[in-house]
């Protein structure tokens, strides 16, 4: 099976910062990876996929990058309702996620 | 409005059966893969297996297998996650979502899971 490591768990972030939370695979995966926000009590919501790709609708603060077996999710400028936890899921082999990254107010 | 509506919060006893669903409706539901996801309380997100409506293939996670039963129904555009006997283990919020994907050759390529259901919470407790 092919595990996924999120890095790192949780971060106390203020509004206006930029964000990178990291995502490692334990074998090469392509371009197979993506991203999900999900709030407390909401059902998660995809933001980018194939590492890369934003959902539309998503705003363009969100971007993402890497290949292989390194990835990032990068906020450029946290806004207030970035405050989240945010998931990688590898779509290579099977579909699992990652164990989430939890962006807490400073 | 492409979207995922779930069934209800079950509470049930250990031991019981359950079958939850999850009705698709503003796009071709047998064009798209559904997929299931378990959160159990506090906890991350589980990917269970997935569904495609248009010929019932399905995939199951390895934690899965044998665990749980996906079915659906192309006719009234539901898809199904079903238990034989509840554990107390089982207690957590279930999404549905459908999943992206491509196909070229007989080989299915897998995106991302861009609409979800509300989630179904269900409760196992005696």
């Amino acid at each position: 099976d092919i595990q996924l490591t999120q890095s790192p768990s949780s971060l106390s972030v203020s509004v206006g910062d930029r964000v990178t939370i990291t995502c490692r695979a334990s074998q090469s995966i392509g371009s197979y990876l993506n991203w999900y926000q999900q709030k407390p009590g909401k059902a998660p919501r995809l933001l980018i996929y194939s590492t890369s790709s934003l959902l539309s609708g998503v705003p363009s603060r969100f971007s993402g990058g890497g290949s292989g077996t390194d990835f990032t999710l990068t906020i450029s400028s946290l806004q207030p309702e970035d405050f989240a936890t945010y998931y990688c899921q590898q779509s290579y082999s099977g579909l699992p996620f990652g164990q989430g990254t939890k962006l807490e107010i400073k | 409005e492409v979207q995922l509506v779930q069934s209800g919060a079950e509470v049930k006893k250990p031991g019981e059966s359950l079958k939850i669903s999850c009705k698709g409706s503003g796009y071709r539901f047998t064009s798209y893969w559904v997929a299931w996801v378990r959160q159990m309380p506090g906890k991350g997100l589980e990917w269970m297996g997935i569904i495609y409506p248009g010929d019932s293939d399905t995939r199951y996670s390895p934690s899965f297998q044998g665990q749980v039963t996906i079915s659906a129904d192309k006719s009234i555009n539901t898809a199904y996650l079903q238990w034989s006997t509840l554990k107390a283990s089982d207690s957590a919020i279930y999404y549905c979502a459908r999943q992206l994907a491509s196909t070229s050759f007989g080989v299915w390529y897998y995106y991302g899971m861009d609409v979800w259901g509300q989630g179904t919470t269900v409760t196992v407790s005696s």
